[in-house]
């Protein structure tokens, strides 16, 4: 079956430091990727599109220079949290959608910034 | 897009079927019913979607109203294992790539009890 692959799977940084978060689809090419992002007991909440070769959408208020996204081949996105600060520590999640319908979610970044 | 209600939790005994209702009256006809599920602190794991027939897999059976306005998700024999948030989603129709972004509702916690 699909596999998505997230890592890291968790991280602790420093405030005003930058973290970046791969995605990486490992047995197929996905054409479209998505970010999102999920506080405690909430449910996830989309972040942006990343399309490969071209810029992310990101939904509203979503800040984009914060959030930078880059999807530079069929199979790796990466989200970058820029300047992190503790209000960003949260639980992100990347998908890849395929032709046939589905989606597949890789296992989540825990990330902390303290 | 579309939304869709479902119940905030439900019980259900080890063994027994669950059924797991949502609504999605606003549905357009184009648009997939998807049934996901969260295990805590991990990304979302795919069971089963359907456009107007019925579903099954290994995993789960989906049952479509012929009206589309509502659909059942229904786990023939629940195990502890089966313990999650369980989100009903209706894909917002894509473009020819057929990777329309999935919005992810509140969902329901199921709990399965011994």
């Amino acid at each position: 079956g699909a596999v998505v692959s997230q890592h890291p799977s968790w991280v602790i940084c420093k405030s005003g430091t930058s973290v970046k978060i791969e995605c990486r689809s490992l047995d197929f090419q996905a054409t479209t990727m998505f970010w999102y992002r999920q506080f405690p007991k909430q449910s996830l909440m989309l972040m942006a599109t990343s399309n490969e070769g071209s810029k992310a959408t990101y939904e509203q208020g979503v800040e984009k220079d914060k959030f930078l996204i880059n999807h530079a081949s069929l199979t790796l996105s990466t989200l970058t949290v820029t300047s992190a600060h503790p209000e960003d520590s949260s639980f992100y999640i990347c998908s890849a959608g395929r032709t046939g319908g589905d989606y597949t979610f890789g296992s989540g970044t825990r990330l902390t910034v303290v | 897009d579309a939304k869709t209600t479902q119940p905030p939790s439900m019980d259900c005994a080890e063994g027994r079927a669950a059924n797991l209702p949502c609504n999605h009256s606003t549905i357009s006809g184009n648009e997939y019913v998807y049934w996901y599920r969260q295990i805590h602190s991990q990304g979302p794991q795919y069971i089963i979607h359907g456009l107007k027939n019925n579903e099954t897999n290994e995993m789960a059976s989906l049952i479509i109203t012929e009206d589309r306005k509502s659909s059942t998700l229904i786990l023939p024999h629940a195990t502890l294992r089966d313990t999650a948030v369980y989100y009903c989603i209706v894909r917002v129709a894509g473009g020819s790539s057929n990777t329309g972004k999935l919005i992810f509702g509140q969902g329901t916690t199921l709990q399965v009890k011994p």
